[in-house]
């Protein structure tokens, strides 16, 4: 079957890094999507990987490893404003979106 | 980028009434618009696939007389809850796809609650 895992929560201090890992396990692969979500709000676009590899961009970089069907997200110079959850997304070979439950990333002053 | 419009952004009806949810994208033409439901906590959940011109695809366990969904132009998808209860009560999205098959594209969301 399809499967993303994520962990459920995680905290973190101003400042600092965090990274947030997703495995996938899906029929087929088109890519890998990191979504940014605060409550009530629809999900907003981060990254997406389709080759091995980091992608860079500014405070948030995406990592991707399809041998593993491993992928995390890394914050830097966390602020309180990225106080959200993290959603992860592999698309299959039908390129629908197989969604993860998401990660609430709580950041403490 | 993209823009997906949805409406209306909260609504609460009463039990037994039927609630209309429009998605319009507003800059490029959506062959294919997506539906999800999310409960608090959850995941998005993949209700239906809705199609210009014809039948929606239902995810299994959704029922189609329910979620009456209607994609009858390039721009404007809805999604109909009939004779609402308050187990529908939730997060209703929409979504598409730009050119490529990449980057989903999301309405902004509709809360429903049923009273």
């Amino acid at each position: 079957g399809q499967n993303i895992d994520q962990p459920t929560e995680m905290t973190a201090t101003e400042g600092a890094i965090v990274q947030i890992n997703c495995t996938y396990q899906t029929s087929g692969f088109n890519g890998l999507f990191w979504y940014q979500q605060h409550a009530g709000e629809a999900p907003t676009f981060l990254s997406y990987n389709v080759l091995d590899g980091l992608e860079e961009k500014g405070r948030f970089s995406s990592f991707l490893s399809r041998s593993k069907g491993y992928s995390y997200l890394l914050l830097k110079e966390l602020q309180m404003k990225d106080s959200a959850s993290y959603l992860c997304a592999s698309m299959d070979s039908n390129y629908q979106l197989i969604w993860g439950a998401g990660t609430k990333l709580i950041i403490k002053p | 980028g993209a823009v997906v419009s949805q409406h209306p952004s909260r609504v609460i009806c009463k039990s037994g009434t039927s609630v209309k949810i429009e998605c319009r994208s507003l800059d490029f033409q959506a062959t294919t618009m997506f539906w999800y439901r999310q409960f608090p906590k959850k995941s998005l959940m993949l209700m239906a696939t809705s199609n210009e011109g014809s039948k929606a695809t239902y995810e299994q366990g959704v029922e189609k007389d329910k979620f009456l969904i209607n994609h009858a132009s390039l721009t404007l998808s809805t999604l109909t809850v009939t004779s609402a209860h308050p187990e529908d009560s939730s997060f209703y999205i929409c979504s598409t796809r730009g050119t490529g098959d990449t980057e989903a594209f999301f309405g902004q969301g509709t809360r429903l609650t049923v009273v």
